[in-house]
């Protein structure tokens, strides 16, 4: 099984600042990595697929990068409404397929 | 717009079973791989199953093997989720999720239900 780690667990940003979420994976994923925003009471929403592919509807603030075991979502200009966690998922090796803990990303 | 609702949830005791439902809405869902990830009160997501779209395949995370059974009912455009002998960890909300491919799979998830929470307690 693939174990996904990201860090911090807990980040807190100033809007209009960027902010950077890490996610490293136990052995190599390629690019098959997912980026997950979940606010409290709501179901996860797809932001990237494939490492740096933004979903349908997500704005250009958010970008992803990475290949292999090393990923990172960057949030530029940051808004009230990003505060959410945010969590990275692998699809490479399967079953299982399998998420990280989470980063709660606070703003200041 | 793509819809997915689930149903079923509830408390039930250690030992019990329960099924839950996905009724599906907004889509071809006979084309589309579905599956279901749950997530402990307080914890991060856990991916449970998928089913391949005309049922040809299925696949569980080994902590549910031999106990839920994904299946699904094209013709009502209804994902299930069978869950027998259920445990104090089987706790979670429980969320539907489309994999976005119509042609193979993918493995991730674009479209998510609300969540249903099961609770097993004595």
């Amino acid at each position: 099984e693939i174990v996904m780690t990201q860090s911090p667990a807990t980040l807190s940003v100033s809007p209009g600042e960027r902010a950077t979420l890490s996610c490293r994976a136990s052995q190599s994923v390629s690019g098959y990595l997912a980026w997950y925003q979940q606010k409290p009471g709501q179901a996860p929403r797809l932001l990237i697929y494939d490492a740096s592919t933004r979903a349908t509807g997500i704005p250009a603030r958010f970008s992803g990068s990475g290949s292999g075991t090393e990923f990172t979502l960057t949030i530029s200009s940051l808004q009230s409404e990003d505060s959410a966690v945010y969590f990275c998922q692998q699809y490479n090796a399967w079953p299982p397929i399998t998420f990280g803990q989470g980063t709660r990303l606070e703003i200041k | 717009q793509v819809q997915l609702v689930e149903s079923g949830g509830g408390v039930v005791q250690p030992g019990r079973s329960l099924r839950l439902s996905c009724e599906t809405s907004g889509f071809t869902f006979s084309n589309y791989v579905m599956h279901w990830v749950r997530q402990a009160p307080g914890k991060g997501l856990e991916w449970v199953a998928v089913i391949w779209n005309d049922g040809s395949n299925i696949f569980y995370v080994d902590s549910v093997k031999g106990r839920f059974t994904i299946s699904r009912d094209n013709s009502k455009n209804t994902l299930y989720l069978q869950m027998n002998s259920l445990r104090v960890e089987d706790t979670a909300v429980y969320y539907c999720a489309r994999d976005p491919s119509r042609i193979g799979v993918r493995l991730f998830f674009d479209y998510w239900g609300q969540g249903n929470l099961v609770t097993v307690s004595s």
